[in-house]
């Protein structure tokens, strides 16, 4: 079935400062992604929505997709201590309304 | 700004017991959805309605009934709870169907004894 695998798979764990990369792959052809974060026991926020492949930004945040690599990739620059928490990735299926999520990439940044 | 406010924070029930978890919005979204989150795994879609009285099956509907009486309202139900059922429920909405730019409420955290 379709999927959406995202790395690193479980945790990140950088110094404050640092720039964080994280990436999706999928298994089929979609038209649009998302990126969430979610804080510890905190709602799941969106940060970035990408239609048609488009590199996106926010502040310190980009998304960027290569389509012909079935691969996106969320960029944080100069990380800060805040900006820990669980990062998501959501592609949205040809027939809209429902999202494939991956199982989310842990980022933890340390001072 | 809006908000969806999911009730309770917490269910705690007994196997085989039906309970039911509550969303309410005031975005004035068209579109509401239930999400499942298990611990180390992505999201995965319950139940979505795109207005009032209309319900579609995601694919994870079975063993769940969900209830849009009100624009404002997406109930869902566990029709008979069993211990692999513990998990995050989440509910979220959106302006449009397209699912762009979802609005998530801070989860219901289900336990079954």
């Amino acid at each position: 079935g379709q999927q959406v695998q995202q790395s690193p798979p479980a945790s990140l764990v950088l110094q404050e400062g640092e720039n964080a990369e994280l990436q999706c792959t999928y298994s089929t052809t979609l038209n649009s992604m998302q990126w969430f974060y979610q804080r510890p026991g905190g709602r799941l926020v969106s940060l970035l929505y990408s239609p048609s492949w488009a590199e996106q930004r926010g502040g310190r945040l980009t998304s960027s997709a290569a389509s012909n690599e079935s691969r996106s990739s969320l960029h944080i620059s100069s990380s800060q201590i805040t900006d820990s928490g669980t990062y998501l990735c959501a592609m949205v299926k040809d027939s809209n309304y429902q999202l494939i999520w991956g199982s989310g990439t842990k980022l933890i940044i340390k001072p | 700004g809006g908000i969806i406010t999911q009730t309770p924070k917490f269910l705690i029930g007994q196997e085989g017991q039906k309970l039911t978890l509550k969303c309410q919005q005031n975005f004035n979204h068209d579109t509401m959805y239930w999400y499942r989150q298990d611990s180390g795994k992505g999201l995965r879609l319950i139940y979505y309605s795109i207005t009032e009285n209309d319900l579609q099956k995601g694919d994870l509907s079975e063993g769940y009934d969900a209830s849009r009486e009100k624009k404002s309202s997406f109930s869902l139900t566990v029709t008979s709870a069993q211990k692999n059922e513990m998990a995050v429920f989440l509910c979220a909405s959106s302006i449009w169907a397209s699912a762009e730019t979802l609005y998530f409420g801070s989860g219901t955290r289900l336990t079954v004894l």
